[in-house]
Parts: C-alpha cells; structure tokens; sequence
C-alpha cells in the first residue's frame, strides 16, 4: 500500500478564519513533506519533518504552523492566509532520504 | 547544487507515437534521480526512479527512462501514446543532504487521436 491520505480534499476559508490540513501514511514512513502548488507551477517545498521533528523549514511565513503528533500524521495548521495562499497544498512521505516520495492527492485551497 | 531542466514545456504526440520527454541534471554528487506524473486535479505519482543502479529504469504504465552520466540526462520514454497519458510530467532529483526534491518546471503532455 503506497497511499497518503490528504483531508480535506477542498477547503474554502476566510482571511481570518483557522483551519487545519491532514496528512496520514501507514507505510513506516520516517519522513514527511508539505508543498505547495501553485497552477502550471512544480511543488515548493515548505517543511519537511524526519522522525517526527522538523529539519527544514523553507522561510515560510508564520501563518503557516506544522505539526507532527506521530510516525504517521502531518498536520499544517492555517490562520490569517492572504488570498494569495491560495494553492494545492500537497503531502508527501518517504522511507528515507533520497528513495522516492509518495504523495498525497492534496488539499485544494481557497482563501477568500 | 543540484538541478534539473526540462526541455520543452509542452510535447505534444499522436496516440501509438513514441513518447519522449527530456530532462538534464546538474548534480555535483551521483543523482537520485525521478520522474513523476500529475493528472488534473491529482497528486504527483512517482512513475520511475534512479538510485545509481541500473542505467536503464523501468517504470510504471509503460514508461522508462536511461541515466547518461556522460549528457548528465535523464529522458522519459514510452513506445507507445495512449490517450491516457496526457498529463503533466515532472523530473526531480534529491539535493545533495538527500532531504528534499528538486523539481523541474515540467512538461505538459497532450496525446491526440
């Protein structure tokens, strides 16, 4: 089973409302990826954790808060997004560095 | 620092024609190197990967691709197009502390009949 699950699918928020992004993997997966998609654009990367603790964090904003409560969850957390924040947010995961990502379908944002 | 480039933003093929879709690397280490599709409206699937094994790597739905260390390339290949195919291709390769991908700008594919 390669799947990541991504929660919501479509998420519709104001600029001063707080939401929350899922992201579950049960593949024993050590490590765990947000990005960001803009249209016609590659994903960017924004945090990445190994072992449940952030290694990168890619200088993105505060509005941004991820969080790892364990092996197999990754939230990111969103509060006071601009319009501009609008994007596929994407999750990834992988057994170790540089074998391969799997992703997620993504979490398709919209801020109003 | 690692890089990729992808040559062409759109490849345009009829259905049954050969696929190619060209990807160079700058990497000053040995690359791990991939190639991943994205339909509409989807995630990324990972479609093949290279890990300094063989130099010719098979994947997924038909695809391969050959790593040429003396072109530093990486170029996707399918015999045949189906319709199916038409999607949005990305080469990537891991940096250098093998933490992160580095994605090219991508390749949009149209498969006409």
């Amino acid at each position: 089973d390669t799947e990541v699950t991504q929660t919501p699918k479509h998420l519709v928020m104001g600029m001063t409302n707080k939401k929350s992004l899922k992201c579950e993997q049960h593949m024993g997966h050590r490590a765990m990826y947000w990005y960001k998609q803009k249209a016609k654009k590659p994903p960017e990367l924004m945090f990445v954790y190994s072992y449940e603790k952030l290694s990168i964090n890619e200088s993105v904003p505060s509005r941004f808060s991820p969080e790892c409560p364990n092996s197999s969850l990754l939230n990111l957390h969103l509060h006071a997004l601009q319009p501009e924040d609008s994007a596929l947010y994407l999750c990834a995961s992988s057994q170790d560095s540089g074998v391969g990502q799997y992703f997620g379908a993504g979490t398709r944002l919209s801020v109003l | 620092a690692q890089s990729v480039t992808q040559l062409g933003s759109h490849v345009s093929v009829s259905e049954g024609a050969l696929v190619l879709l060209r990807c160079n690397y700058s990497s000053s280490v040995p690359p791990y190197l991939f190639w991943y599709v994205q339909y509409p409206n989807q995630g990324l699937q990972l479609l093949l990967k290279y890990t300094s094994a063989a130099t010719l790597v098979k994947g997924i739905n038909g695809f391969e691709a050959e790593f040429k260390k003396s072109e530093t390339s990486f170029h996707l290949t399918k015999p045949s197009a189906h319709m199916s195919d038409a999607a949005e291709y990305f080469c990537a390769v891991s940096n250098q502390a093998g933490t992160a991908l580095i994605f090219g700008k991508g390749t949009t594919l149209s498969v006409s009949s």
